[in-house]
């Protein structure tokens, strides 16, 4: 059964460039969260999106930050410019049921950023 | 703006012994409660969750919590632990009055179970 994908596992770049993220939900699944874990945190909201629509962007730390889902299933959360602080893990999330109503987000096992 | 707080960032405790890990949240607003676990190398997956009605809530692998709405508390407990229950351990809360149930975490604490 396939649950959420991410890709790659681990990213190490150059302070300067900029990175792309892949989540790839759950097949079906309206409702698709990226989230940022420092080393020694929880995992920290950046911005989400039912079907194709970004429906909150409030999380995102700066403009070099940016999310699409284009045709309401795979995300891609891009990075420019990186920065050292921007080293994380991003873990990515979907839901089935529209954002309004509760469901379970079910994490993909995240994307290891590292800004050398 | 939410927050959780998680007291203890590790807790070691024996196999078969009982293990609480506490977790507490800042608003008084109606909220829902989650807890996560996470294995090494793996993601996030849900123990439990408490979105109305009874107050104890049962999860997966014999964990429970108890939502304690007047202390602002969501603690979870299992009477008896197993090595394999060694892991990383979420509390996360969502506002109900917001609309996207966006999960407010809290640092996380590592339960280390010994034998």
């Amino acid at each position: 059964g396939a649950g959420v994908s991410q890709s790659p596992r681990y990213k190490v770049t150059k302070r300067g460039q900029d990175v792309a993220l892949r989540c790839d939900p759950i097949s079906g699944h309206v409702s698709l969260y990226w989230y940022r874990q420092a080393l020694g945190q929880g995992p920290e909201f950046l911005t989400y999106f039912n079907y194709e629509a970004q429906q909150d962007k409030s999380g995102l730390p700066n403009d070099r930050f940016s999310a699409e889902r284009p045709e309401g299933s795979i995300s891609t959360l891009t990075i420019q410019r990186t920065e050292q602080r921007d080293s994380a893990m991003y873990r990515c999330a979907s839901s089935l049921g529209v954002a309004g109503a509760v469901g379970e987000q079910f994490f993909g096992p995240g994307t290891r950023l590292t800004v050398l | 703006a939410q927050s959780v707080t998680q007291l203890d960032s590790q807790v070691p405790v024996f196999e078969e012994a009982p293990v609480e890990l506490r977790c507490n949240y800042s608003s008084s607003v109606s909220v829902y409660l989650f807890w996560y676990v996470q294995y090494p190398n793996q993601g996030l997956q849900l123990l439990l969750k408490y979105l109305s009605g009874s107050t104890l809530v049962k999860g997966i692998n014999g964990f429970e919590a108890e939502f304690n709405k007047s202390q602002t508390s969501f603690h979870l407990r299992k009477p008896s632990v197993h090595i394999s229950d060694t892991a990383e351990y979420f509390c996360a809360v969502s506002d109900r009055e917001e609309y996207g149930n966006k999960l407010v975490f809290g640092a996380g604490t590592i339960l280390r179970v010994k034998s």
